[in-house]
């Protein structure tokens, strides 16, 4: 089993809908949830990043983990075209020092206008 | 504006040749990463290194090497390529714990 688990998708969506994006994992230790975006033949960018249990907005994206049921979600309102994307949730235990982070294997969205 | 790049952006090469892919950041990070991204798999660690002369191994190591002699650049070399290692590699750079890490656009790269 992986320790991050994301279904692949494509997930598709109308433009201006609510997209929600998940991920499940296995190691409690984990206490850093980021969510990167990744456009077609580019490298990731980091979009959010939130420390333990708890919500996190920006603008139209907000992230949210539920430590206890070891589920972090990516919520996208009023999606538009330019967010077709893969998304990647990725993780880390944050202890002092560098840390690993464990991805996932990303979550192809695609808004249609 | 700072940055990060890599070259090439396309290899092809044949199996068993030796090959290195480049990777340079201007963000003067002290950490540096390289990353394979393969469908079913995702983001892969390869190999990281916290600053100069520093390297350690990630998860899938076998068959590959860096070296770090300076804060800009972190090379990635494949000893004898197989194929098994056609992928898309990736580099990165962060400051800190290593959480933000800023990637570079990638080499996509195939072992015939």
């Amino acid at each position: 089993q992986k320790e991050v688990e994301q279904d692949p998708g494509p997930l598709s969506v109308p433009e201006g809908a609510i997209v929600s994006l998940n991920c499940t994992y296995s190691n409690s230790a984990f206490q850093y949830f980021m969510w990167y975006r990744q456009y077609s033949r580019k490298g990731p960018e980091l979009l959010m990043y939130t420390y333990s249990s708890g919500n996190k907005e920006d603008g139209r994206f907000t992230a949210q983990v539920d430590k206890s049921s070891k589920y972090i979600s990516l919520f996208i309102r009023d999606s538009q075209p330019s967010d077709s994307a893969t998304y990647l949730c990725a993780m880390s235990e944050g202890n002092t020092g560098f840390q690993k982070l464990v991805f996932g294997t990303g979550t192809r969205l695609l808004v249609s206008p | 504006d700072a940055e990060i790049t890599q070259s090439p952006r396309h290899k092809i090469t044949e199996t068993g040749r030796q090959v290195t892919l480049a990777c340079h950041q201007t963000w003067n990070h002290n950490n540096m990463f390289w990353y394979r991204q393969d469908l079913g798999h995702g983001l892969r660690l390869i190999h990281y290194s916290y600053g100069v002369q520093d390297t350690n191994k990630g998860e899938v190591s076998d068959g590959y090497s860096v070296s770090r002699s300076n804060t800009e650049d972190l090379p990635l070399t494949l000893e004898s390529a197989a194929s098994s290692q056609t992928s898309v590699y990736f580099c990165a750079s962060s400051e800190g714990q290593g959480l933000e890490q800023y990637f570079g656009p990638g080499t996509r790269l195939t072992v015939t």
